[in-house]
Parts: C-alpha cells; structure tokens; sequence
C-alpha cells in the first residue's frame, strides 16, 4: 500500500539555519504530494502542495520539490524564525486516502 | 466560516463505554475522514468518505463505526472503548481527496481508563 517516510526528529536549529526535513514516498499512479504543519494544541494546517512530477509547492518561505524519479518531497527552508517551531508531517495523497508520515518536531532556538 | 467544527475536546471514558465523536463542516465538502494521532505513530486514517450514503475503511479501522446520511456530518462510533483507543481524534474535510488538501477539526483527546 501506500506508505510516506519522513527523517524523525527532533530537529533542532537557530534561528537564520537552513532547514531541510526529508520525505519519501511509495504510492502507484501519481499522487499528490503537500506538507502539513500542526502547532501545539492545534490541528493540521496545510503548508503547501504539489499536484505533477518537477512542481515546487511554496509558502512562508518554505518551498518543496515533487521528484518523481527519487520518489521524494524533501522541505527547505532558507532561515527558520522561532515561529517555525512545530511538527511538519509530509502526505501522499492517491486512490481516495491521504496518508501521512509519522511528523518531525521543529525547535528552532533564539 | 466555522470549518470544521469537532465535539467534545476532551472526553475520559471507562473501559467498555460507548461514545460518539462529532464532527460537523460547513463548506460543502463532499469528503470527509477521520484520523487518529498518536506519538512516534503520526496520523493514521480511520475511516473515510467521498459522499452523503458512501463510507469505507482507512488504515486502522477496527473498534469504530461511522456513517454519512448527510454532507455535513461525520459521526465516530466507539461501540466498546479499550485503552487502545487513548489518543487525540482529528475529523478532516476536503473538495475533493486526495488531490485538494484537507481542512482539519482543533482534535478530540480521548483517554480511555
């Protein structure tokens, strides 16, 4: 079946680091692809998405790649800002599900 | 716009109670889903819909009903609650799974004791 693998956390930065979390995919056909972030007490906010094969899903300065030919969706940030802090979960959406990674724990330090 | 709107937040249920989760949306959202959220597990599907009168089973289905007579609702049934259903329940919506993205509920944490 489907399945989403994402680099475990947490992952701990200052503020201004670049921030890379990977995710890679296993889905038939093509899926779409999107980032969800979820803030403490809170429920899953979408980040940003891509729908084909070579489209960057961009917002809040974060971007992502859909490459199909690595099968992977990784999320880049140039300079995380404390308000980053959170957990990032990568999804695969194909057929009628959308399953999700397991999530990384962002820290980001003053 | 309320989105979509869970009840309770938080519920303590003994072992062998039954409850129903409550999940409603306003946007006309023909799909609607609900996951379960538990640590190092992420988020895993529960059951699923794609209309009014049409349900089928997510990744983790067992110990749980649901069912869709109207497109604004999406009730889950625990007809027996066990420990292992402790976790924090989130309802989610969409235009069109998977390819439109999906509108999360705040959660409902269940503590079954």
């Amino acid at each position: 079946g489907d399945s989403v693998t994402q680099m475990e956390g947490p992952v701990t930065l200052s503020e201004e680091a670049f921030l890379t979390i990977n995710c890679t995919y296993t889905a038939t056909g093509y899926p779409s692809l999107f980032w969800y972030v979820q803030y403490p007490g809170e429920g899953l906010q979408l980040l940003l998405k891509a729908t084909k094969a070579d489209d960057k899903g961009s917002n809040k300065g974060f971007e992502a790649t859909y490459r199909k030919e690595t099968t992977s969706f990784h999320l880049e940030k140039g300079s995380v800002q404390v308000s980053d802090s959170a957990v990032y979960f990568c999804a695969c959406g194909a057929t009628n599900k959308l399953i999700f990674g397991t999530g990384t724990l962002l820290a980001v330090q003053p | 716009n309320a989105g979509v709107t869970q009840t309770p937040k938080f519920q303590v249920l003994k072992t062998g109670q039954s409850m129903t989760l409550q999940c409603a949306q306003d946007m006309n959202h023909e799909y609607m889903s609900w996951y379960r959220q538990d640590p190092g597990m992420g988020l895993r599907l529960i059951h699923y819909s794609v209309g009014a009168g049409i349900t089928d089973q997510g990744e983790v289905p067992n110990g749980y009903n649901v069912s869709r007579s109207t497109t604004e609702d999406f009730p889950l049934r625990l007809l027996s609650a066990a420990p292992s259903q402790t976790s924090v329940y989130f309802c989610a919506s969409s235009e069109q799974a998977p390819r439109a993205p999906l509108h999360f509920g705040n959660g409902t944490r269940l503590t079954v004791t």
